[in-house]
């Protein structure tokens, strides 16, 4: 089955403790990226990646870091959460021209 | 540049009503593709619908049907007899052929009581 899996589902956590979400996609997409979504500010692009080894910035990428050392793979790093970090993260996947998959999300709590 | 305007943050409507859902969208390409999305209360983003600039073709999907209409770069959604399920935030997207971006609306959260 095709589909964007990310892991963990729910995370609370404290400042300043590093963490990592994954994410994998089984489609043999070019580009993946992450999304945060936050109440009336919609989705918003953290980073995203064209292919391996090739990542930039999306609209809010202050406090995250990615890495594409594969092809499936994309985690999103925080090195040292803050409280304004707590949202509802997004992992997606697509083609230049093709339907943008989604995981499922991750929802993220820092105390 | 491009941008994706819904202007109804909120719609409520009474079961078996029918429902729009407004998207606006600017782009200077002439090729692009719009989307629309379901996120449903428990979280996911549910894929509804991809359509391409060259294909202006109404479709219809069960109760769902969209209406897109270059003139006024418009790629309406409609739910005919809405159910209680229907209830979730929907959101229209756009990308260039010339890009990678996925540029989204804020979304329009739809309320469907009984």
């Amino acid at each position: 089955e095709a589909q964007v899996t990310q892991n963990p589902r729910y995370l609370i956590t404290v400042t300043g403790k590093k963490l990592t979400v994954t994410c994998s996609q089984n489609m043999n997409h070019e580009y993946m990226s992450w999304y945060r979504q936050d109440p009336g500010l919609g989705l918003r692009q953290i980073y995203y990646s064209m292919n391996v080894e090739v990542t930039d910035k999306g609209d809010v990428p202050e406090g995250y870091k990615v890495s594409r050392k594969e092809k499936r793979n994309f985690p999103l790093i925080l090195e040292s959460p803050s409280p304004n970090q707590t949202s509802l993260y997004f992992c997606a996947s697509r083609t230049r021209t093709d339907t943008q998959y989604f995981g499922p999300g991750t929802r993220l709590t820092v105390l | 540049a491009q941008k994706v305007t819904q202007a109804q943050t909120e719609i409520s409507v009474v079961e078996k009503e029918d429902v729009t859902l407004d998207c606006v969208y600017e782009t200077r390409d002439t090729t692009y593709y719009l989307f629309w999305y379901k996120q449903p209360p428990s979280g996911e983003l549910v894929f509804l619908i991809r359509r391409n600039s060259f294909d202006e073709q109404n479709e219809i999907s069960g109760r769902y049907s969209w209406n897109f209409q270059k003139s006024t770069s418009s790629f309406n959604f409609t739910i005919t007899a809405s159910q209680v399920v229907d209830s979730a935030v929907y959101f229209c997207a756009l990308t260039a052929s010339s890009g990678y971006a996925l540029n989204f609306g804020k979304g329009t959260s739809l309320l469907v009581t009984p």
